[in-house]
């Protein structure tokens, strides 16, 4: 699997636009993007997964590139509960098989 | 409700005592996997399974032994615990095409 690349902390207020970066520039043709976020210490919860198209669902946007080297995480409404560490990973399956997380970003929404 | 339930959630125990940490799903999904984090060090893959009786290594198995003889059922067997394995552990399962895995609570656990 890619290995992934995230900043480390990046500062969000509350009720704005919060875009998560990940570069995965060894991201292979059949390799996805998942994205999971982590609160405290709580398991991971699954945020949204894409291979080369944008994707939308209740929680989130990803959008990736078209050379899809780095992709972007969208919390279109930041909260105070969205305060988290936001993991980006690449495999090539949806959930077989060995997955590798990173060190993720820490996301702090401020009032 | 769907889950995945981890026992015990928080457990002390003594080096070279042999413990298990159960893991069950109730979604009937082929994939499970262990994990460990610690700090810095992010979330490490210790052992995945693909389906019953199909097992393999993560990239920190050293130490660990899994077993999947039935689907729900991931048990977590620490033969002789060392204090280096203190760890917050998390199981996981998923199944081909789904959204992306599902994590228990986690289990806590302290080797002294």
């Amino acid at each position: 699997d890619a290995k992934t690349t995230q900043p480390p902390s990046m500062d969000c207020a509350e009720g704005r636009a919060a875009n998560l970066p990940c570069n995965h520039s060894t991201i292979s043709g059949n390799e996805y993007v998942y994205w999971y976020r982590q609160i405290h210490s709580q398991g991971p919860q699954y945020i949204i997964h894409g291979l080369k198209n944008n994707e939308t669902n209740e929680m989130a946007s990803l959008i990736i590139t078209e050379d899809r080297k780095s992709s972007t995480l969208i919390l279109p409404h930041a909260t105070l509960r969205d305060t988290a560490v936001y993991y980006c990973i690449v495999r090539v399956s949806t959930n077989a098989g060995k997955s590798t997380f990173g060190d993720g970003t820490t996301l702090t929404v401020k009032p | 409700e769907a889950q995945v339930t981890q026992n015990p959630r928080y457990l002390i125990t003594v080096t070279g005592k042999k413990l298990t940490v159960t893991c069950s799903q109730n979604m009937n999904h082929e994939y499970m996997s262990w994990y460990r984090q610690d700090p810095g060090l992010g979330l490490r893959q210790i052992y995945y399974s693909m389906n019953v009786e199909v097992t393999d290594k993560g990239d920190v198995p050293e130490g660990y032994k899994v077993s999947r003889k039935e689907k729900r059922n991931f048990p977590l067997i620490l033969e002789s615990p060392s204090p280096n394995q203190t760890s917050l552990y998390f199981c996981a399962s998923g199944r081909e095409g789904a959204r992306g895995y599902t994590f228990g609570s986690g289990t806590r656990l302290t080797v002294v």
